[in-house]
């Protein structure tokens, strides 16, 4: 067990639905770290929060959206969802801006 | 922008054999962090082992081990005495250091390696 906590673990909806992920990072923890592990596209990082601040982000599409809230605990907005945004979607926590990342068990998203 | 390769998609050895998976990556930054990463069929994404590129001594944990050749760019993972619970996909993976520029700080993971280890 990382300590990092995602809810829910299984996601079922619909193309042009919304959803929202959430993740509580480790104790301690400042930054959060979002993935999508799909089957074509691999493990890609999306974006990262740093103590309630966005710090970097990566192929984030636009209809995604992201926040970290003030007790650390951070969502993941998935928005008009599309067939090719099913994939398993990790949460990751680290101390600081940078160094080991510890990840969460998952959520897997379907979209029929 | 930084690319990490993973050239061998399988691999099946014998319990308590050694094997070692591959990794190469490019990259124009001089100081970076590389990881292993090891997914079960839990998909779990679990910390195996990291490297600083300014440290030259090889990290090691356990029964894991790494070979780093920074002027290679090669990044590649030794386990010895293999076991069962090894059976997994393992994901090689690097990260800059933060404000180094050029974009995104997250980790950039290679297509993975399943490994097999048969009994």
């Amino acid at each position: 067990d990382s300590g990092v906590t995602q809810t829910p673990k299984h996601l079922i909806t619909a193309t042009g639905q919304r959803v929202t992920l959430r993740c509580s990072p480790r104790s301690g923890d400042l930054s959060v770290y979002w993935y999508q592990q799909s089957l074509d596209q691999g493990l890609q990082f999306l974006i990262q929060y740093y103590n309630g601040e966005e710090r970097a982000k990566g192929n984030i599409l636009e209809r995604f959206s992201a926040q970290q809230f003030p007790d650390l605990h951070s969502e993941l907005n998935l928005s008009s969802l599309e067939l090719g945004d099913s994939a398993l979607y990790f949460c990751a926590s680290s101390v600081g801006v940078q160094g080991e990342q510890f990840f969460g068990p998952g959520t897997r998203l379907t979209v029929l | 922008a930084q690319t990490v390769t993973q050239s061998q998609p399988e691999m099946s050895v014998q319990e308590a054999e050694t094997v070692t998976l591959s990794c190469t990556y490019d990259t124009s930054e001089n100081n970076y962090y590389l990881f292993w990463y090891k997914q079960p069929p839990s998909r779990q994404m679990i910390l195996v082992i990291r490297q600083e590129a300014y440290k030259q001594q090889n990290a090691t944990e356990n029964r894991f081990s790494v070979n780093f050749q920074k002027a290679a760019k090669s990044f590649s993972l030794k386990i010895s005495d293999s076991q069962l619970g090894d059976t997994a996909m393992y994901f090689c993976a690097f990260m800059k250091p933060p404000n180094s520029g050029g974009g995104a700080d997250g980790l950039t993971f290679g297509k993975g390696t399943h490994l097999i280890i048969q009994p």
